[in-house]
């Protein structure tokens, strides 16, 4: 079945740690996305890849990085700057940008 | 302003109600509408798209107003499994992004 796995489901990260979260799609989409959701809030966008080897910032890029080499994987990076890491994360992909998105299960990220 | 509005809910109805939720969005330049479900803890999920003239998906039907800047999503013949949030969300110009509204919470019990 094609689809988006994220994995893990749950993460914790000790305070100064990376941590990297997974994203792989077999759905031959061009666009992948990472998204943020915290509670009472709608999701915010992290980074965005149109195609392979190209990536742009979303509205919250900072304290996170990516890297877009393959076309079915987009990992994300929360790194030791991002001071507020708890939310749910999700990744995204579309045939091409803007069109509807389908989503991953999510990566629900916590601090220890 | 935000980019696309929503009112949070919860919206609470009885099975078998018909229930209403309008979405407003602040770009007259956005093209592509879309309505989302959202369950508790889940990852979203595509419902439907809006289309200019009015669209219907069994009991769901979605509505775009261009002169007034909102779309809206009605629910006939609620069932208790439509209880779920409800993402509006809008594609603007040549943006590659989607912005997503915060969502209107919907309730239903018997």
């Amino acid at each position: 079945d094609g689809g988006i796995t994220q994995s893990p489901k749950y993460l914790f990260r000790k305070e100064g740690q990376n941590v990297t979260l997974s994203c792989e799609q077999n759905l031959n989409h061009d666009a992948m996305y990472w998204y943020r959701q915290d509670p009472g809030q709608g999701l915010r966008l992290i980074y965005y890849s149109q195609i392979v080897n190209d990536f742009q910032k979303g509205d919250i890029a900072e304290g996170y990085s990516v890297s877009r080499e393959k076309k079915e994987s987009f990992p994300l990076t929360v790194t030791s700057a991002q001071k507020n890491p708890t939310a749910f994360y999700l990744c995204a992909s579309s045939m091409q940008p803007g069109l509807p998105q389908h989503f991953g299960d999510g990566t629900r990220l916590s601090i220890l | 302003r935000k980019e696309v509005e929503q009112d949070p809910g919860p919206f609470n109805v009885p099975e078998g109600a018909t229930v209403a939720f309008n979405c407003t969005y602040s770009n007259s330049a956005s093209q592509s509408f879309f309505w989302y479900r959202q369950d508790c803890r889940k990852e979203p999920k595509l419902l439907m798209s809006v289309y200019s003239s009015g669209n219907e998906d069994g009991r769901f039907t979605a509505q775009l107003n261009r002169a007034s800047q909102y779309i809206s999503l009605l629910i006939r013949d609620s069932k208790l499994s439509d209880s779920a949030t409800y993402l509006c969300v809008v594609k603007t110009g040549t943006a590659s992004k989607l912005t997503f509204g915060t969502g209107t919470r919907l309730q239903v019990t018997l």
